[in-house]
């Protein structure tokens, strides 16, 4: 069965510094992988994905993360972190037919400081 | 941009009693899914439906819960008898057909068992 574990329930940046929000899968194939951001009660927002092709892919709000299937990781960055990333981020993979559902990671949640 | 909407957002009932959690998924999406997720925990998956059926569901999935989709529009999960423990924010997503693969969540529905 398919596992994400991310590493650190909790996140601390400076605003302006770079963001790195750990995730690494547990799957015999690699999977589809996304990150989700959940906003204060707010749901689940698409940020990004890996299917297939370039292991380097940007989402939304400046987002950006690499697959690396020697590592199993699919690590989230920002170079410069803004007081509005604070939030929630959910690492998720579904394994290649798609049509399966979605295993989620516990989360991070990532604070900014001013 | 067509979204995910979901009715209540917040819905108290009493332990014992059935509730209705009603979504909207995105109109041309054929695939639709459940998840929650309880207080400070990660997100888990209930069930998905596709052509009229349920394709998969988890062992939380138990005999109190169901879901219908009574029209062109409309996907419902109801829990017969809640308890407890069902307390928490329920997701509705839903994925278009080919190869995008990324599912949309609605807002939530935050249901409290007292």
């Amino acid at each position: 069965a398919q596992s994400v574990t991310q590493l650190g329930s909790h996140v601390s940046v400076s605003e302006g510094a770079l963001v790195l929000l750990r995730c690494n899968y547990s799957s015999s194939v690699p999977p589809y992988l996304f990150w989700y951001v959940q906003y204060p009660n707010q749901g689940l927002q698409l940020l990004l994905k890996y299917t297939t092709g370039a292991t380097l892919v940007k989402g939304i709000n400046g987002f950006e993360a690499e697959f690396k299937k020697s590592e199993t990781s699919f690590h989230l960055t920002k170079p410069s972190a803004h007081m509005s990333d604070a939030a929630e981020y959910f690492c998720a993979v579904s394994d290649r037919s798609g049509n399966t559902p979605l295993v989620f990671g516990k989360g991070t949640r990532l604070s900014v400081i001013a | 941009e067509p979204e995910v909407t979901q009715t209540p957002s917040h819905q108290v009932t009493q332990m014992g009693q059935e509730v209705i959690l009603r979504c909207v998924p995105i109109s041309n999406h054929l695939y639709f899914y459940w998840y929650r997720q309880i207080l400070g925990q990660k997100v888990e998956f209930l069930v998905s439906f596709y052509n009229n059926e349920i394709s998969e569901k988890s062992e939380i999935f138990d005999d109190q819960f169901s879901v219908e989709r009574p029209d062109g529009s409309n996907f419902t999960l109801k829990i017969r008898s809640t308890k407890l423990e069902d307390s928490a924010m329920y997701f509705c997503a839903s994925r278009a057909p080919g190869g995008t693969y990324e599912q949309y969540f609605g807002p939530g529905t935050r249901l409290t068992v007292t």
